[in-house]
């Protein structure tokens, strides 16, 4: 149990586009995920958590018109990369949480390697 | 001074030793305790998930929380080659369904060799 699909796993596009990745619990209501980002050994750096049906809230410095989120029903949440930079090409995973009663860990996505060129 | 402290390793050990690893945080509150295993280009899962202080075992892994030292550690007892990759700790001062950040540690690449 407690599957999260990310989606794509891989991307590679010019400078400029904008990048939408989704992150999907697959056999359980995620009220809450969560949107990291990870460089080449070093560990995951949270950027903004996000609860179904409002606004996400996001880590400091981290640019919220940069990073759009959209967390819109209880198995989905999406983030846009907009007008992406070589800078924003990293490694994204998401996580996700039951939400039905405390102490649930997270579980990650297997995350999406994202290339600007 | 980073709040979870954890060597980058790489720990490089023989086939059917025991990993030995751990973490060290400055942050009292923390309460909530997990190690994530996670292979190259793949997203961090879930091994071994704990509360407070104590022990806990599941299979060959072995979890303990010493929060007067401010000191977890996760024992792999018959590791195997399958068990290279990388083990972050982590931690939480609340449960994260209720807004809880998990803070990582840097993570530890495991190399087990035949």
């Amino acid at each position: 149990g407690a599957v999260v699909s990310q989606h794509p796993s891989r991307v590679i596009c010019k400078s400029g586009t904008s990048v939408k990745i989704e992150c999907r619990s697959l056999d359980f209501q995620a009220t809450t995920m969560f949107w990291y980002r990870q460089f080449p050994k070093q560990s995951l750096m949270l950027m903004a958590t996000s609860n179904e049906g409002s606004k996400a809230t996001y880590e400091q410095g981290v640019e919220k018109d940069k990073f759009l989120i959209n967390h819109a029903s209880l198995t989905l949440s999406t983030l846009t990369v907009t007008s992406a930079h070589p800078e924003d090409s990293s490694f994204y995973i998401c996580s996700a949480t039951t939400g039905w009663s405390s102490n649930q860990p997270q579980h990650f996505g297997d995350g999406t390697r994202l290339s600007i060129l | 001074q980073k709040e979870v402290e954890q060597d980058p390793g790489p720990l490089s050990v023989p086939e059917g030793a025991i990993v030995s690893l751990n973490c060290t945080y400055s942050n009292s509150a923390f309460q909530y305790f997990m190690w994530y295993r996670q292979y190259s280009r793949k997203g961090p899962e879930l091994l071994m998930y704990t509360y407070s202080s104590g022990n806990k075992e599941d299979g060959r892994f072995t979890a303990q929380v010493d929060k007067s030292s401010k000191y977890i550690s996760l024992f792999i007892r018959d590791s195997q080659p399958s068990d290279s990759a990388t083990y972050l700790c982590a931690m939480s001062a609340k449960p994260t369904d209720s807004w809880g950040k998990l803070q990582f540690g840097a993570g530890t690449q495991v190399v087990v060799t035949p």
